[in-house]
């Protein structure tokens, strides 16, 4: 597609499962991160991927949270037995990566809502 | 660790005034400087970024900014605001390890 896409675009799930948040990168681009953004945290930085390997996930809250890259594209990001705070708007961008030099720029998904109850 | 300011949580301007909302970064050295627009349920659109060079940045929908290192400040600027431009807007920094790093954030409303 042109953008990154996500899916699902909405989720609501119970307190103490597992899901699952899927994010289609820019064809081509070879970062990818997630975000979130929540109303008391604002927009906090997760994780980074260059390629399949993670560089950089020093944000990523607990280990409840994990995430993977395959074949350089589609990224899964994990939240194992969710908690009500773990409600919050997740945000996929994706860039060049290495060969986008200087200031590489991200571009977003519309991100998938998610709500534990 | 570096950090960013938006001052003002919530701006009202008439359609077709002049705009400018307001970013402080906290980091050592010049970062790479963005800011970004989200409308209600979509994503977050880049408006325009500085890096290097004119401290002067010309962005996408008429919007410029400008970076003035005395004063860590990167603030938005547009001559005549439209209704479309009623938005979230976040300025970001990304200090050379490719996270960014966000304001809070400045909820723009638009009065016809």
């Amino acid at each position: 597609g042109a953008g990154v896409s996500q899916s699902p675009s909405n989720k609501v799930t119970e307190k103490g499962k597992d899901v699952e948040l899927r994010c289609d990168p820019i064809s081509g681009h070879t970062a990818l991160y997630w975000y979130r953004q929540s109303l008391g945290q604002g927009l906090e930085f997760l994780i980074y991927f260059q390629g399949n390997s993670a560089p950089d996930k020093s944000g990523l809250p607990s280990d409840r949270f994990s995430a993977e890259r395959t074949g350089g594209s589609v990224s899964t990001l994990t939240i194992q037995r969710t908690q009500q705070e773990d409600s919050a708007v997740y945000l996929c961008a994706s860039s060049l990566g290495a060969s986008g030099g200087a200031a590489d720029t991200q571009y977003f998904g519309p991100g998938t809502r998610l709500t534990v109850l | 660790a570096q950090s960013v300011t938006q001052p003002d949580i919530h701006i009202t301007v008439s359609e077709g005034a002049s705009l400018e909302l307001r970013c402080n970064y906290s980091y050592g050295a010049t970062p790479y400087l963005f800011w970004y627009v989200q409308s209600p349920g979509q994503g977050l659109q880049l408006l325009l970024k500085y890096f290097s060079g004119d401290t002067l940045v010309q962005g996408i929908k008429g919007f410029e900014a400008e970076f003035k290192r005395s004063q860590s400040s990167f603030n938005l600027r547009k001559p005549s605001v439209h209704w479309s431009d009623d938005a979230d807007y976040f300025c970001a920094v990304d200090t050379g390890r490719r996270a960014l790093t966000f304001g809070s954030g400045t909820r723009l409303q638009v009065q016809p």
